[in-house]
């Protein structure tokens, strides 16, 4: 079955860099894009940006432009999401999460189980 | 902060049916694109439950449907059950922002 799991909770200070990984399994890696969305604390969800597995192309939400740097390792079916000069604002759950395409109808079909990122001095 | 707007909260008894609206514009649902509806518990993964504006994946019981018209779209649920607690996300496209939007949530309280 398809699995996104998840790397562990973070705690960061303010101005520091935050990586989250998501490992995939169950299904062929290329075939589908992988996207980053988020959950502040008592907000709701907020899509990030995606990347294509094949190729690596990446699309960001304008937010998060320059700030966002998405990857992927296909040697081991693993997608990557680097935050950068984090704020408290930045504190939120982190989900990974598939779609087939990157088209104005498609849809997040499998969630990651979330990563918390903490950001406190 | 969401363009998509829904009701912060709705609430109804065992059996009964609610509905949860999601109003949106002319860059994003009134341009044609599809709504998508998520159930959400707090702390764990999000789970889709309509793609399309009204299709059902496998697995998702029949008393969830969704509906879409003009710049708005709807999530209904029927015959109301304590496990349908949680909160509801419809999401879109916004060629304004090129990117995904997200609604504001609704909290589904089962009295």
């Amino acid at each position: 079955q398809v699995q996104l799991v998840q790397s562990g909770t973070e705690v960061k200070k303010p101005g520091a860099s935050v990586r989250v990984s998501c490992k995939t399994s169950g299904y062929t890696f290329i075939n589908y894009y992988m996207h980053w969305v988020r959950q502040a604390p008592g907000q709701g969800l907020e899509w990030m940006g995606t990347i294509n597995p094949s190729g690596g192309r990446t699309s960001y939400a304008q937010k998060f432009q320059g700030r966002v740097s998405l990857s992927r390792d296909t040697s081991t079916s693993t997608f990557y999401m680097e935050l950068s000069s984090l704020r408290s604002e930045d504190m939120a759950v982190h989900f990974c999460a598939r779609s087939r395409g990157y088209s104005a109808y498609d849809y997040f079909d499998n969630w990651g189980q979330g990563t918390l990122v903490t950001v406190s001095s | 902060q969401s363009v998509l707007t829904q009701p912060p909260s709705v609430s109804g008894a065992p059996g009964q049916r609610v509905t949860i609206s999601c109003t949106g514009s002319s860059s994003n649902i009134g341009a044609g694109y599809d709504v998508h509806w998520y159930q959400h518990l707090p702390g764990t993964a999000p789970k889709l439950l309509i793609h399309g504006n009204h299709n059902r994946p496998s697995g998702v019981p029949d008393r969830f449907s969704g509906s879409k018209s003009g710049t708005s779209a709807s999530l209904a649920i029927t015959g109301l059950q304590a496990e349908d607690e949680a909160d509801y996300y419809c999401q879109s496209y916004d060629s304004s922002l090129s990117g995904y939007v997200f609604g504001t949530g609704t909290k589904v309280t089962v009295l």
